[in-house]
């Protein structure tokens, strides 16, 4: 099982939508979740950090289910500018370490 | 806003040569990494910093790489002898103590091996 899984999608969805996306992480020991945003050739952007009670930040929602082993990312109102790819990345530890990030999500928001 | 700053943006050689890629972590930040990715590939962790030392590496941070802080505002990699297969985005990141590992990417040196 890898250690961070995502849908590659892409999920195309168009302007106003509400879209979610999950990413499953393999080590329960995991301590800190964060979700980036990557445009295409650029560097991982931090969108927000995933914490047990949830939050949200505007239009964006995270939630982190720790029983299951996945935090979620909800969009809603999707503009054309989310168009990107969502990165997953969990922190196996409560040392300043590597982050393990997921291949991605594409999201494509069409007119 | 506080920025992780990359030079070059972009860097051809040739395979065998030695590379330098160099980063400003964000002033007040503790920490320093490296990861790379591969053209279609995912964002992968290569090493990391703290102190004047390596804190932990990858298996892909081979005797080919290294790192350095050579004064207090630079941070290297160095690629000794590079492969074709070490083309790729490399990216510099650096975190604050007490920000629960929060990582700021700065914006990649492309590397090219012909």
């Amino acid at each position: 099982r890898k250690e961070v899984e995502q849908d590659p999608g892409p999920f195309n969805v168009p302007e106003g939508a509400t879209v979610a996306f999950n990413c499953t992480y393999s080590n329960s020991a995991s301590q800190s979740f964060f979700w980036y945003r990557q445009d295409c050739r650029k560097e991982p952007k931090l969108l927000m950090s995933v914490y047990s009670s949830g939050n949200e930040d505007g239009r964006f929602t995270a939630q982190l289910n720790r029983a299951s082993q996945y935090i979620s990312l909800l969009i809603r109102d999707s503009k054309l500018s989310d168009s990107a790819t969502y990165l997953c990345a969990v922190n196996m530890d409560r040392g300043y370490n590597k982050l393990i990030f997921g291949a991605g999500t594409r999201l494509a928001v069409h007119p | 806003e506080p920025e992780v700053t990359q030079t070059p943006s972009h860097q051809v050689t040739q395979m065998g040569q030695e590379v330098i890629l160099r980063c400003v972590p964000i002033s007040n930040h503790l920490y320093f990494y490296w990861y790379r990715q591969i053209l279609g590939q995912k964002v992968e962790f290569l090493v990391s910093f703290y102190n004047n030392e390596i804190s932990e590496k990858s298996e892909i941070f081979d005797d080919q790489f290294s790192v350095e802080r050579p004064d207090g505002s630079n941070f290297t990699l160095k690629i000794r002898s590079t492969k074709l297969e070490d083309s790729a985005m490399y990216f510099c990141a650096s975190s604050e103590m007490g920000t629960q590992n929060i990582q700021y990417f700065g914006a990649g040196t492309r590397l090219s091996v012909l």
